[in-house]
């Protein structure tokens, strides 16, 4: 029973548009959502996070949007760039969790110049 | 070091055979994670140390799995008569405090167990 959904397993885009990574959860009880980007042989690396109170957090290129009545959120790549091409793996966690994390399975982000 | 390392970085071992995997935290992180990927999944936690405090052993899959922690930095993850489905990417990952939630952990670059 997956608590974090990522429905997409992969997404192809041209360089210089927008990429659009989406995240679906059930638990009501989440209360910070992050991203993290993953490139083959490395681990997977911290890109941007979210609390539940908000709607909306931006960092550079990059820009978390959370619609809790959906339980959806989403990630926003502007421009994206061949550099950005990896798995992009949702996260979410709760009070009680301690910081473990519940992990999607990944979308794999392919930026073709 | 500067970030967190895992050793080894490969290994392939036999079935029912014993394995050890190494993860050494960046220095001052209270805070460590075992992760394990299968093949086409996502991450799936294992188990959590914060500091003096009794691990979260909630994500072993099975007895044969423990982990240690000595003296608040090193851990090492063990896997006693492994078997195929054991075979996955297993990664190490701390943070200050607990704190991962707010701030994302620090990975290591994992440690490739296949089980033959």
């Amino acid at each position: 029973d997956q608590q974090v959904k990522q429905n997409s397993p992969s997404l192809s885009v041209q360089e210089g548009r927008i990429s659009i990574l989406n995240c679906d959860y059930t638990n009501s009880m989440f209360d910070y959502f992050l991203w993290y980007k993953k490139y083959p042989a490395e681990g997977p690396t911290f890109l941007i996070s979210i609390s539940s109170i908000k709607d909306k957090n931006e960092d550079g290129r990059f820009t978390v949007f959370l619609n809790k009545s959906a339980k959806h959120l989403s990630l926003h790549i502007v421009p994206s760039q061949p550099g950005d091409s990896a798995v992009y793996f949702c996260a979410a966690s709760y009070g009680g969790s301690q910081g473990n994390l519940i992990f999607g399975k990944g979308t794999k982000l392919s930026v073709k110049p | 070091g500067a970030g967190v390392s895992q050793s080894p970085s490969n290994k392939v071992t036999e079935k029912g055979k014993d394995v050890e995997l190494r993860c050494d935290p960046i220095s001052g992180h209270t805070a460590l994670y075992w992760y394990r990927q299968s093949l086409g999944q996502g991450l799936e936690f294992l188990i959590y140390f914060q500091g003096n405090s009794a691990p979260d052993k909630s994500g072993l899959p099975s007895d044969r799995f423990s982990a240690e922690r000595t003296g608040g930095s090193v851990s090492t993850l063990t896997i006693q008569r492994t078997q195929q489905e054991d075979s996955a990417v297993y990664l190490c990952a701390s943070s200050p405090r607990g704190l991962g939630h707010l701030y994302g952990y620090t990975f290591g670059s994992g440690t490739r167990l296949t089980v033959v």
